[in-house]
């Protein structure tokens, strides 16, 4: 089981520009989490989506937004990039609303870096 | 609002040690707690959740609701347990939303 697979792994783009990362869930999991790691902070929360519908959303501008595909993978679109921006940016699936059951598993991450 | 604070953002200790890394979350409703942990160069993983009352890799954490804490404690530390630490709040509502706290770099020192 590969887990949960993120890409690109690093990415580098001008503000302004657009971004598109991939996220692909853990075998079984059916529910992908966003969240955005500025350096030297935890995890914040941007949204999640589960049967290919957002259900819940975090703190961040219309900017950012996402998509669920029927085979449970995620694309996470960030628009108009800023400077602030930059950030680890990880993925997290889980399974629907298993209450507290088994915790998220973590992609590696996808790193942006807005110049 | 909720929120997980996590007081020390550097920790060390010396091998055999004694551990505790705090944390405090404030939330009204009924809190689920994690801790996740992530070891250079890997990705964050689960460590212990409080529903569970489990002990992983020798550590333990008990939820007091009374002073909102759930701190994570280990009696012996090792190298091995040298890692960024992050205690995490479930909130449930209809979904689930994990809010972490900002972390807690712990270095063992041998």
């Amino acid at each position: 089981d590969a887990g949960v697979t993120q890409s690109p792994t690093h990415l580098i783009k001008t503000r302004g520009q657009q971004v598109t990362l991939r996220c692909s869930p853990k075998s079984g999991h059916d529910t992908v989490s966003w969240y955005q790691q500025a350096l030297g902070q935890g995890p914040q929360f941007i949204f999640q989506y589960y049967e290919e519908e957002e259900r819940q959303r975090g703190n961040f501008p219309d900017r950012f937004s996402g998509h669920q595909f029927p085979n449970y993978s995620s694309e996470l679109n960030v628009n108009a990039l800023l400077l602030g921006d930059s950030a680890l940016y990880l993925c997290a699936s889980s399974l629907g609303a298993v209450r507290g059951a088994e915790g998220y598993t973590f992609g590696s991450g996808t790193r942006l870096t807005v110049v | 609002a909720q929120r997980v604070t996590q007081p020390e953002k550097l920790l060390s200790v010396f091998k055999g040690a004694p551990v505790e890394l705090k944390c405090n979350y404030s939330y009204s409703g009924s809190p689920e707690l994690f801790w996740y942990v992530q070891y250079s160069r890997q990705r964050l993983q689960l460590l212990l959740r409080h529903i569970s009352r489990e002990s992983i890799k020798g550590f333990t954490a008990d939820l007091n609701k009374g002073e909102t804490s759930f701190h994570l404690k280990k009696p012996f530390a090792q190298e091995e347990d040298s890692a960024m630490y992050y205690c995490a709040l479930v909130l449930w509502t209809s979904y689930d939303k994990v809010i972490f706290g900002p972390g807690t770099s712990l270095s063992v020192i041998p």
